[in-house]
This record gives C-alpha cells, sequence and structure tokens, in this order.
C-alpha cells in the first residue's frame, strides 16, 4: 500500500538557514511524489513533483527535493530560508487507485526565526 | 480567477442535523475530490469522482454522501453530523490524464465544528 511519513511535526530554523524537511515513502508501483504547501487559512498549493523523470526536482520558491530509491525518501529543501516560507508542508504519494488519489503525510509544520 | 471555490467557509452543526458542503471548480477538471485535515493526521480522501455521475469512495466514507450531476460541482453531504466530523474539509480537482495528473488544486477549506 502507498503510503509516506514525514520525520517531525515541527521544524524551526533560523532566518536564511538551510531548509530539510523529511519524508519517506513507501509504494507498490513506481511512485509520483508530491510536496504542497499550506499557508495558514488557505488550501494547500503544490511545490513540486516527481513523476519518474530527473531525480532533481525543482519547485517554486526556491525549493527542490531529491528523489532517492535506495533510501525510499523525497525529502524538501531549500538553500536560505524566508520568514515567507513559514507553512505546514504535506508530502504525498499516488495512492494504490490512480495519480490523483493523493496518499498525504502528516504534514511538518514549518517555523522561521528572525 | 476563481479556481476551487468551497461554501460556507465555517459552520457550526448540533450532533444529528444534516448538511451539505458546496464545491465549484471552472477549470474543466474531470477528477474531483474531498479530503478532511486533522491534526497530526495530515489530509485522508473522503470521496472522489472521476466525471460527471461517477462517485467512489476514499479511506474515510463513513457518515457522508456525494454526488456528481456536472462536471463543475461536487457536494459533500453529512446525513447526520457527529463530533467526530469536527474537522476542516477541502475540495480538490484535478485533470484525469497527462502531465499534470496529481496537480491538485485546492479550495480555502470549509471548517466544520459539531457540538
Amino acid at each position: 500500500a502507498q503510503s509516506v511519513t514525514q520525520l517531525g511535526s515541527h521544524v524551526s530554523v533560523s532566518e536564511g538557514a538551510l531548509v530539510l524537511l523529511r519524508c519517506n515513502y513507501s509504494s507498490s508501483v513506481p511512485p509520483y511524489l508530491f510536496w504542497y504547501v499550506q499557508y495558514p487559512n488557505q488550501g494547500l498549493q503544490l511545490l513540486l513533483k516527481y513523476t519518474s523523470a530527473a531525480t532533481l526536482v525543482k519547485g517554486i520558491n526556491g525549493f527542490e527535493a531529491e528523489f532517492k530509491k535506495s533510501e525510499t525518501s523525497f525529502h524538501l529543501t531549500k538553500p536560505s530560508a524566508h520568514m515567507s516560507d513559514a507553512a505546514e508542508y504535506f508530502c504525498a504519494v499516488r495512492g494504490p487507485k490512480g495519480a490523483q488519489k493523493l496518499v498525504f503525510g502528516q504534514g511538518t509544520r514549518l517555523t522561521i526565526n528572525p | 480567477n476563481a479556481g476551487v471555490t468551497q461554501t460556507p467557509k465555517f459552520q457550526v452543526l448540533k450532533t444529528g442535523q444534516s448538511m451539505t458542503l458546496q464545491c465549484a471548480q471552472d477549470m474543466n477538471h474531470e477528477y474531483m475530490s474531498w479530503y478532511r485535515q486533522d491534526p497530526g493526521m495530515g489530509l485522508r480522501l473522503i470521496h472522489y469522482s472521476v466525471g460527471a455521475g461517477i462517485t467512489d469512495q476514499g479511506e474515510v466514507p463513513n457518515g457522508y454522501n456525494v454526488s456528481r450531476s456536472t462536471t463543475e460541482d461536487f457536494p459533500l453531504r453529512l446525513l447526520s453530523a457527529a463530533p467526530s466530523q469536527t474537522s476542516v474539509y477541502f475540495c480538490a480537482s484535478s485533470y484525469s490524464a497527462g502531465v499534470n495528473t496529481g496537480e491538485l488544486f485546492f479550495g480555502e477549506g470549509s471548517r466544520l465544528t459539531v457540538l
């Protein structure tokens, strides 16, 4: 069955520091993987997605993620955090019945310290 | 440029009451879905639809009904509200095929409290 595990429900970094949000997946089919971001009182929006092309995926707002099959990981990174990056981040994997039916992780709340 | 529109944004119900959460999209997406978001549990799929007249259950369908009479609309009905249904509900839509499959467009959410 498809599932994702996000390591750390809360991550706090200083402005300008590296952001690293961890995601490990389990999938019985070649995985399609996604990162979504949710700003306060808003819906989720797509940051980036991996669909079996390049293993290093670049997204919006300077974020990128690397697909590592050997580690079943899809960690999200950003070299330098900005205050506006404070949000909740969700990793997701394609569900068992098709690409649209995403299975989401528990979410990681990112706090940026000035 | 409306995207996915959900109404109402907030609702308080008493146990046993029924209500409908509305969802409409103007992107001509074939696929529409409802998720609920609870603290520490991420988003869980309630029901989904791959086109008008076609619906199916997701991970947590009990206590909810859906229908899809048009491409644009996908209402979620709570038949007899229970406190366990207190949550934030999100409607999301997507293309069913092609390179953008899996890119869900979300509404802003409907916060439901059941007393």
